[in-house]
C-alpha cells in the first residue's frame, strides 16, 4: 500500500459545483503539498501546509495531523480547473523528498 | 524570473542506447530535485542535490542511472544503458531551503524502444 493514498481517482463535476479531494497518508511528516498538473504540462505548488488551513482565490487545502488526512476544496468550479491533482508530503526529518500520490484526475464539464 | 526548466521536453531512444537529460534551476536555488514517473504510477523521488553534492540519492533504482551537478548549478541525469521499464517523464524541481516549496519543471518524457 503506498504511503499516500488520494480519493477519488477520478472526478467529474458540472461548472459550479464544489469539489473536494482527499488525501490520507501513513507517515509522520514536516508538510503537506498540494500540486496540479494540466494536461501535458508541468507541475504547479498549490499549497505546501503543515497545520491548519490555507486559501487561495477559489481553492482550500486543510490538514488535520492527527488524523493524517488532507483536503482540497475547490469552491464554484470551472472548466479550467480540469487538471491531476497531486497530494505529496515531506517525511518529518528528511531533507526535502517528496513521497507522491498517485493523483486525482478532475474534468469540470460546461 | 524564469523557472525551473528542462530540455529535452521530449526523448525516444532504443534499449541500450544513452541518454542525457539536463534540468537548470531557478537561479540561487541550492536544492534540486529529480523525479520519475513511470506510466500508471505516482511520481518517485530519485535524487536530492545540496549545491552540488548529493544529499540523498535512495531513491535511484540502479547503477545505470548517474547523476551530477558540477558547478552547483544545472544538473544532468544520465540513464546508460537504457532499459523499457526507465521510460517515463523524469521532472526536475529546485527549492531556496528544503522545507520551502519546491518549483517543478515541465518534465522530460523518456519512451525507449
Amino acid at each position: 500500500k503506498n504511503e499516500v493514498e488520494q480519493s477519488p481517482q477520478n472526478l467529474t463535476a458540472q461548472e459550479g459545483e464544489f469539489i473536494t479531494i482527499n488525501c490520507s497518508y501513513s507517515v509522520g511528516i514536516s508538510a503537506l503539498h498540494w500540486l496540479q498538473q494540466h494536461p501535458g504540462g508541468g507541475i504547479v505548488s498549490l499549497f505546501m501546509l503543515s497545520s491548519g488551513k490555507k486559501k487561495h482565490g477559489r481553492l482550500i487545502a486543510t490538514i488535520n495531523i492527527q488524523e493524517k488526512h488532507s483536503s482540497l476544496h475547490i469552491t464554484a468550479s470551472h472548466p479550467r480547473d480540469s487538471a491531476v491533482y497531486i497530494c505529496a508530503v515531506k517525511r518529518g526529518g528528511s531533507q526535502g523528498n517528496l513521497i507522491f500520490g498517485k493523483g486525482t484526475k478532475l474534468s469540470v464539464k460546461p | 524570473e524564469a523557472g525551473v526548466t528542462q530540455f529535452p521536453s521530449h526523448s525516444v531512444i532504443e534499449k541500450g542506447q544513452t541518454v542525457t537529460l539536463r534540468c537548470d534551476p531557478i537561479s540561487g536555488h541550492d536544492n534540486l530535485y529529480w523525479y520519475r514517473r513511470v506510466m500508471g504510477k505516482e511520481i518517485k523521488f530519485l535524487l536530492h542535490f545540496v549545491k552540488e553534492s548529493k544529499q540523498d540519492e535512495s531513491g535511484m533504482p540502479n547503477n545505470r542511472f548517474l547523476a551530477e551537478r558540477t558547478g552547483g548549478t544545472y544538473s544532468t541525469l544520465k540513464v546508460q544503458p537504457a532499459e523499457l521499464e526507465d521510460s517515463g517523464v523524469y521532472f526536475c524541481a529546485s527549492s531556496l531551503a528544503p522545507q520551502e516549496t519546491q518549483y517543478f519543471g515541465p518534465g522530460t518524457r523518456l519512451l525507449v524502444l
